[in-house]
């Protein structure tokens, strides 16, 4: 039973350097999320998706792009890393945006930019 | 602006209950979360409130006054496990979560 899986889990990147984050998920949900969580600050949303081929941005999505080609995948690609992007990077996703569903999140990416 | 505001630490001792509060600000509301989140770890589901009063789910209970805008996360017969953050996020009319930044709890022995 993996739920929302990850990877990579540790990164270190320099400034300037690109990189994708990988998300999956098993439970056939709709719509997934990708967040940041700094220290002192809610997680805040960076893009989202309602379903296989549709991507939208959220709260703070300059400098990252995603692409949801698969329903079970989600990806999130750093153009060019700068440090203001270090960061723990959350995947969720959730069977519908209705009211109660909750998100069921993965374990984290946690990215340094140097 | 949306805005949800929570204390930011607070510590309690092993056995007793512990209330933490939240209250927020949205455009619209479709309900509020409540999730736990150990260090290092990520946040996992408690409880969602959308209507007025009290749910109970075995140790935790998270009441809501919409009136109010004000929920709270209730842990009674605390235990060490249960040290943890706890993140409040309300369901805007979008159907956005706007999450609060959490509040850290410390139980003592």
């Amino acid at each position: 039973n993996a739920g929302v899986t990850q990877t990579p889990k540790f990164r270190v990147l320099k400034t300037g350097q690109s990189m994708t984050l990988l998300c999956a998920q098993d439970m056939n949900h709709e719509y997934m999320y990708w967040y940041r969580q700094d220290p002192g600050m809610g997680l805040r949303l960076i893009h989202y998706s309602v379903g296989e081929g549709t991507t939208a941005k959220g709260e703070v999505p300059d400098g990252y792009n995603v692409s949801r080609l698969k329903k079970q995948n989600f990806l999130l690609g750093l153009e060019s890393a700068a440090p203001s992007q270090t960061s723990v990077y959350f995947c969720a996703s959730s069977y519908s945006e209705g009211a109660g569903q909750p998100q069921h999140f993965g374990d984290g990416t946690r990215l340094s930019i140097l | 602006g949306q805005n949800i505001d929570q204390p930011t630490e607070m510590t309690a001792t092993e056995g007793a209950i512990v209330q933490i509060n939240c209250t927020y600000q949205t455009s619209g509301f479709n309900g509020l979360f409540w999730y736990q989140q150990h260090a290092g770890e990520a946040p996992t589901f408690l409880s969602y409130n959308v209507l007025d009063g009290l749910e109970e789910k075995g140790r935790f209970s998270s009441f809501l006054s919409r009136s109010k805008g004000y929920s709270y996360l209730l842990l009674k017969e605390l235990q060490m496990k249960d040290s943890a953050s706890y993140l409040c996020a309300a369901l805007d009319s979008n159907y956005q979560l706007i999450w609060g930044a959490g509040t850290k709890l410390i139980i003592k022995p």
